[in-house]
């Protein structure tokens, strides 16, 4: 079954502070992995994808890794904003044999902003 | 920028009543996905709608959910008969192209409160 897990489950930083969040799955066969950023009572907002064969992708202050041979990735958010604060989830999809069309979400780092 | 929108915003019904929730996807896009979100929890896939016709579902997507898209534009969910475990955020969304690699766009969410 495809799973996404996320650490930490929260986190509180200093506004102007980088942050990195992590994120481990298990899917087959793997086909590409997301960053979303939820505000709370909001749709999901794209920040990133990443196939495979990339190990990193940037987007602004967000930069993406992958490790497909540990299943890791991380988030890292340079000189975070107060605007930065919502949910960031880690989000997966399989290969057509494993469930092509749908994709897995972790349940997502909440992070604070704080001046 | 082109957006998901999503008709209504939020809704409460009484339980054993039918919904429809409302999604107009963006113009170009050939897919289109319902997803829900329990308070609290993670987002959940429940469908994918491709060529006029459902190309993945989830065990959530029972008998008593459908799809459809009536007409060029609007792809809409159906609850015949709501249960209380079915007050959610739902998310639509679509994506140009299937999920390997392609963005995909939701919606800001119709919430539904069962009663």
């Amino acid at each position: 079954k495809n799973q996404v897990e996320q650490s930490p489950q929260s986190l509180i930083i200093l506004e102007g502070k980088n942050c990195t969040l992590q994120c481990n799955y298990t899917v087959s066969p793997f086909s590409n992995l997301r960053w979303y950023k939820q505000d709370t009572g909001r749709g999901p907002v794209s920040l990133t994808i990443m196939t495979f064969s990339e190990n990193t992708k940037s987007n602004g202050r967000y930069t993406a890794t992958l490790d497909a041979d540990t299943k890791q990735s991380s988030l890292h958010i340079t000189a975070s904003q107060l605007s930065d604060s919502a949910s960031y989830i880690c989000v997966v999809s399989a290969g057509k044999r494993g469930g092509g069309n749908k994709l897995t979400f972790g349940t997502g780092t909440q992070l604070k902003v704080e001046l | 920028e082109p957006e998901v929108t999503q008709t209504p915003s939020h809704q409460v019904t009484q339980m054993g009543q039918e919904v429809i929730l409302r999604c107009v996807p963006i113009s170009n896009h050939l897919y289109f996905y319902w997803y829900r979100q329990i308070l609290g929890q993670k987002v959940e896939f429940l469908v994918s709608f491709y060529n006029n016709e459902i190309s993945e579902k989830s065990e959530i997507f029972d008998d008593q959910f459908s799809v459809e898209r009536p007409d060029g534009s609007n792809f809409t969910l159906k609850i015949r008969s709501t249960k209380l475990e079915d007050s959610a955020m739902y998310f639509c969304a679509s994506s140009r192209q299937g999920v390997a690699g392609n963005t995909i766009y939701f919606g800001e969410g119709s919430w539904l409160t069962v009663v």
